[in-house]
């Protein structure tokens, strides 16, 4: 199985809503990212758990929460979101043993996230 | 500085043509170049991927050619198909990272018409 799969597929919210992305993965890799796409362009490195430890936070801002709560499963908890926000967010995953092994990041399809 | 700039934005070729997308950078320590493929609605897909002691390579009709000495990389695609068509990022990982970091170009939008 070298699948990815994120849901929902898409979500529509308001700014004062809370809201949950979920995202799986049963490749056994141990490193899991989220990244957040705009339209027409490249993805954009929010957090990366490794271990199920978080790694890396590139300075997203607090409404956007993060939990791997194992070692196949990553949430990303919304609160308080602006319609800046609005993106396709999209949750990868790949080995995490050595630095060659990070190299193959296995992408889902992204959640469609609108900010009403 | 942590930037790889890609080029061209968009690229129109007619089938069996043969597309070239060029990617330049500027930070030495970047030890890693994959290429992803996304199609409209899709995630990134990992196409071919190099490393810097390595000048060219090949995968089926995907072929990445790189120039250390000049900080070059660029994706050539062979006997392209309408199938092709999609979104092209170049990216490079900075050597220093222990985690799957990647700085991502600016991507290319590539229509192969039939």
């Amino acid at each position: 199985d070298t699948e990815v799969t994120q849901t929902p597929k898409h979500l529509v919210m308001g700014m004062t809503n809370k809201k949950s992305l979920k995202c799986e993965q049963h490749m056994g890799h141990r490193a899991m990212y989220w990244y957040k796409q705009k339209a027409k362009k490249p993805p954009e490195l929010m957090f990366v758990y490794s271990y199920e430890k978080l790694s890396i936070n590139e300075s997203v801002p607090s409404r956007f929460s993060p939990e791997c709560p194992n070692s196949s499963l990553l949430n990303l908890h919304l609160h308080a979101l602006q319609p800046e926000d609005s993106a396709l967010y999209l949750c990868a995953s790949s080995q995490a043993s050595g630095r060659s092994s990070y190299n193959e990041q296995f992408f889902g399809p992204g959640t469609r996230l609108t900010v009403l | 500085q942590q930037q790889v700039k890609q080029s061209p934005q968009s690229l129109i070729v007619q089938k069996g043509g043969i597309p070239i997308i060029n990617c330049a950078y500027e930070n030495t320590a970047f030890d890693y170049f994959p290429w992803y493929q996304q199609f409209p609605g899709k995630g990134p897909a990992l196409l071919i991927a190099i490393r810097p002691d390595v000048s060219e390579k090949k995968e089926g009709r995907f072929t990445i050619s790189f120039n250390k000495s000049a900080k070059q990389f660029s994706l050539h695609i062979m006997d392209s198909q309408p199938g092709d068509s999609a979104t092209y990022f170049c990216a490079a990982r900075p050597g220093s990272s222990n985690t799957g970091k990647l700085i991502f170009g600016q991507g290319t939008t590539l229509q192969v018409k039939p």
